[in-house]
């Protein structure tokens, strides 16, 4: 089955860059998309067709994508910034799958 | 504003059914394909299940195919998911989620608040 590879953790000192990649075989022919998920909480969409933010998400949150591997960037992390972050695409069917999370810490 | 309300979670035996529902409201729901998305205790994000805007298309996880049945009422603005032969690894908050309208494989905005069901003895 498809799968999306994303780093367990990334730690990073407030007001520095975060950078979160996700790696995927198909991911060159199909959009990715990002989510960020705090303890308790559902999850909220922050980054759609690879690199567009929705209305309401700040703008340090971005996203870039090249060849097999998307990327989130967070510039200039928070401390409300910490959370857990999931990739999603689509497989060879079209339907969805989600990589396995990052837990972004705020150092 | 776009809602969505998830009910119907609880404890159930190891082999038991139970029956989720996800009540829809501030949006065209007939337009949108939906689905269900799981996060078992301390784990990560798991698509369960996805159907088309007219409920004519189903899609399934391979962990829960032949035992979980999606399906929509158009006129109640409400989504369910069927469970049966429910296992302990089964246990998990659901989540169901509207796609954006790119259909099936595209953004999924909002989430609800998920319903907790735990497959026990």
């Amino acid at each position: 089955s498809y799968e999306l590879t994303q780093p367990p953790s990334v730690s990073v000192p407030p007001g520095q860059t975060a950078r979160i990649t996700c790696s995927g075989d198909a991911l060159p022919n199909k959009y990715a998309y990002w989510y960020q998920q705090k303890p308790g909480q559902a999850p909220v969409l922050v980054i759609y067709k690879d690199s567009e933010r929705p209305s309401g998400i700040p703008e340090r949150f971005s996203g870039s994508s090249s060849g097999t591997t998307v990327t989130l960037t967070i510039s200039g992390v928070q401390a409300e910034d910490e959370a857990d972050y999931y990739c999603q695409s689509a497989d060879s069917s079209g339907t969805w799958v989600f990589g396995g999370g990052t837990k972004l810490t705020v150092l | 504003e776009v809602q969505l309300l998830e009910s119907g979670g609880g404890l159930v035996q190891p082999g038991g059914s139970l029956r989720l529902s996800c009540a829809a409201s501030g949006f065209t729901f007939t337009t949108y394909a939906m689905t269900w998305v799981r996060q078992a205790p301390g784990k990560g994000l798991e698509w369960v299940s996805g159907i088309s805007g007219s409920g004519g298309s189903t899609y399934y996880a391979d962990s829960v195919k032949g035992r979980f049945t999606i399906s929509r009422d158009n006129s109640k603005n409400t989504l369910y998911l069927q469970m049966n032969s429910l296992r302990a690894e089964d246990t998990a908050i659901y989540y169901c989620a509207k796609a954006d309208e790119s259909g099936v494989g595209g953004s999924l905005d909002p989430w609800g608040q998920g319903t907790l069901v735990t497959v026990s003895s």
